[in-house]
This record gives structure tokens, sequence and C-alpha cells, in this order.
């Protein structure tokens, strides 16, 4: 079965620096994978997605992530975080024999010092 | 365009009610997904029904159940509450079934149960 860990639960970061989030999956073949984005009371909103392709995938919000078959992961960057990124990050794995149903890992809460 | 819209937005139960959580999915959409978030368990798969069928199915107990009407709109239900039902439920729709198509979420049931 196939599983993502994101390893860190929270993340403490000043307005203006970098940002890495980590997510490593469990799958057999090459899976579907996505970073969503929740803030409070919020549902989810996708930042990008990696199918097949250029491993190097930009989203939105000024957000990129790389996929690293050899490392299983999919970290999500971004190179000045803003205020208003402070939000809980989700990444997200698909299988392309199971419709549209996504495993996701328990998320990385990310706060923003000013 | 409207986006997914998820009613009631919030709901009290006791412990051995059902109740009925609806999801209207973005027109033109086919696919309706459901996920349970805890601070527990994260964000779990329900199950996904595509043109009236369910296509995918969590590992939840019988109690949960949905079904899709022809207009693509959504229902899930949960019989006999339990305390640990309490969650976030969310809703996403999609265009397809192929896994590649963009997921949007609305943004959520929360269901307490007393």
């Amino acid at each position: 079965a196939q599983s993502v860990t994101q390893p860190d639960i929270h993340i403490t970061v000043s307005e203006g620096a970098s940002l890495e989030l980590r997510c490593n999956y469990s799958y057999g073949a090459t899976p579907y994978l996505f970073w969503y984005v929740q803030s409070p009371g919020q549902g989810l909103q996708l930042l990008l997605k990696y199918f097949s392709g250029d491993t190097l995938v930009q989203g939105i919000k000024g957000f990129e992530a790389e996929f690293k078959r050899s490392q299983s992961s999919f970290n999500l960057r971004k190179p000045s975080v803003h205020w208003s990124d402070a939000a809980e990050y989700f990444c997200a794995v698909g299988d392309s024999n199971a419709g549209n149903m996504l495993t996701f890992g328990g998320g990385t809460r990310l706060m923003v010092k000013p | 365009k409207a986006g997914v819209t998820q009613t009631p937005r919030y709901l009290i139960k006791t412990r051995g009610q059902q109740v009925t959580l609806s999801c209207s999915p973005i027109s033109g959409h086919r696919s309706v997904s459901w996920y349970q978030q805890t601070p527990g368990q994260g964000l779990q798969f329900l199950f996904e029904y595509f043109s009236e069928t369910q296509r995918n199915k969590g590992n939840f107990p019988g109690r949960f159940s949905g079904r899709q009407f022809s207009n693509s709109r959504s229902e899930m239900n949960v019989s006999t509450l339990e305390l640990g039902d309490s969650a976030l439920y969310l809703c996403a729709s999609s265009k397809g079934l192929a896994g590649e198509s963009e997921q949007f979420f609305g943004p959520g049931t929360r269901l307490t149960v007393l």
C-alpha cells in the first residue's frame, strides 16, 4: 500500500527566508504527487502536481517541488516566504489505478515570524 | 465559476444519531470524493463516486455510506454516530477519473458528536 511521510510536524521560518518542506512516499510505480495547502477553516488548495516529465515542477504562489525517484521524495520549496504562507501543507500521492483517491501525509504546519 | 459547496458547514449531533452531509461539485465535474480529517488520523479517503457509481472505497466501517445523484451532487451518511466520528469532512470534485484531473476541495463540514 502506498504511504506518505512528512517528517516535520511544525516548521517556523522568518519572513523572507527560504523554505523547504519534506515529503517521502512509498509506492511501487511512478506515483502522481501533489502538494496542497490548507488555511484555518478552509478546504485544501492545490499548489502543484507531478505526473511525469520534468522533475522540477512549478506551482502557484511561487512554490516549486522536485521529484527525486532515487530518494522517493517530493520536497516543496519557496525562495522567500511571506507571512501569508502560514498554513498547513499536505503532500499526497495518487494511484493511476485508483481513480482520484489520494493518500495524504500527516501535514506540516508552517509558522512565519515577522 | 462557483466552487465546491458543502452543507451544512457545522453540525452537532449526539451519539447514536445519524447524519447526512451534502456536497455540490463544480459544474461539469462528475467525480466526487469524500475525506475525513481528524487531528489524530489526519486526512483519510472515504469513497469516490463517478457517474452515480462508487468507484473506490477507503477503509471505513459500513456505517459510512454515500451516494451520487444524476446531477453529480453527492451525499454521505454516517449512521449510529460515535464520538470518534467528530471530524472535518471534506469533499472534492474533479472532471474525470484518471487521477490526473485536478481535484477541487470544498470548505468542509465540521461534525461534532457529543
